[in-house]
């Protein structure tokens, strides 16, 4: 059984506050990791795909880094806004192929 | 346009009934998967093809069912419905086989098995 695991699982930000959260998985036989924003009542839809140890890719007030080695990524939001509250999810990709395992999710409610 | 469609949106039934999903991706993708949220909110592979060819099959029953007529859809059959198949599904596409691209997801499906 692979376990990605993400923490915490909810988290409450106060708007214009910057926050980040964890996706953690085994290191060996990395192939990929994509994170996904995820808000109510819609579909998952993606944020980046990581590939390479020390990648960081940024998106808008939305970044993310990657460590391989140790097996985890960090998703980080910059001047929180009430739109940045969805469920961000992590995903990874073993080998080569395309089957996404994901994480729980965290659960971001940014507060007006 | 939906890039990603799926029919229906709600999906009441009963038990022992036969039903079918349908999911639609007008993005010209390869690649079409179908997962399931299960009851801790948790996305899961069910299947995934390649093109008409199928080349993910997780540890699913064998009454679900998939089927690929073309690249564009990929729909989703299940048979002799049971009360834990409720859950929300979700058809998803990408590019190409390749984890490296991105995939694609559909509003998703909630069954509702009584």
């Amino acid at each position: 059984i692979l376990n990605v695991e993400q923490s915490p699982q909810s988290l409450h930000v106060q708007e214009g506050d910057s926050t980040n959260f964890t996706c953690s998985f085994p290191s060996s036989n990395f192939y990929a990791l994509h994170w996904y924003r995820w808000e109510t009542a819609k579909s998952p839809e993606a944020l980046f795909v990581m590939t390479l140890n020390g990648d960081e890719k940024k998106k808008g007030r939305i970044s993310a880094t990657l460590n391989t080695k140790e097996g985890y990524s960090y998703l980080y939001i910059k001047g929180s806004q009430p739109e940045d509250s969805a469920t961000y999810l992590c995903a990874l990709i073993k080998a080569a192929g395309n089957k996404l395992t994901f994480g729980g999710g965290t659960r971001v409610l940014v507060k007006p | 346009d939906t890039a990603v469609s799926q029919t229906p949106k709600y999906l009441v039934t009963q038990m022992g009934n036969d039903k079918s999903i349908k999911c639609e991706q007008n993005l010209g993708h390869d690649t079409m998967y179908w997962y399931k949220q299960d009851s801790k909110k948790f996305l899961k592979i069910m299947f995934s093809y390649n093109n008409k060819e199928l080349i993910i099959n997780e540890t699913v029953p064998n009454r679900f069912s998939p089927k690929s007529p073309d690249k564009a859809h990929l729909n989703l059959h299940i048979n002799s419905l049971e009360l834990g198949d409720s859950a929300v599904y979700f058809c998803a596409s990408s590019p190409l086989t390749s984890g490296y691209n991105e995939q694609f997801f559909g509003p998703g499906t909630r069954l509702t098995v009584l």
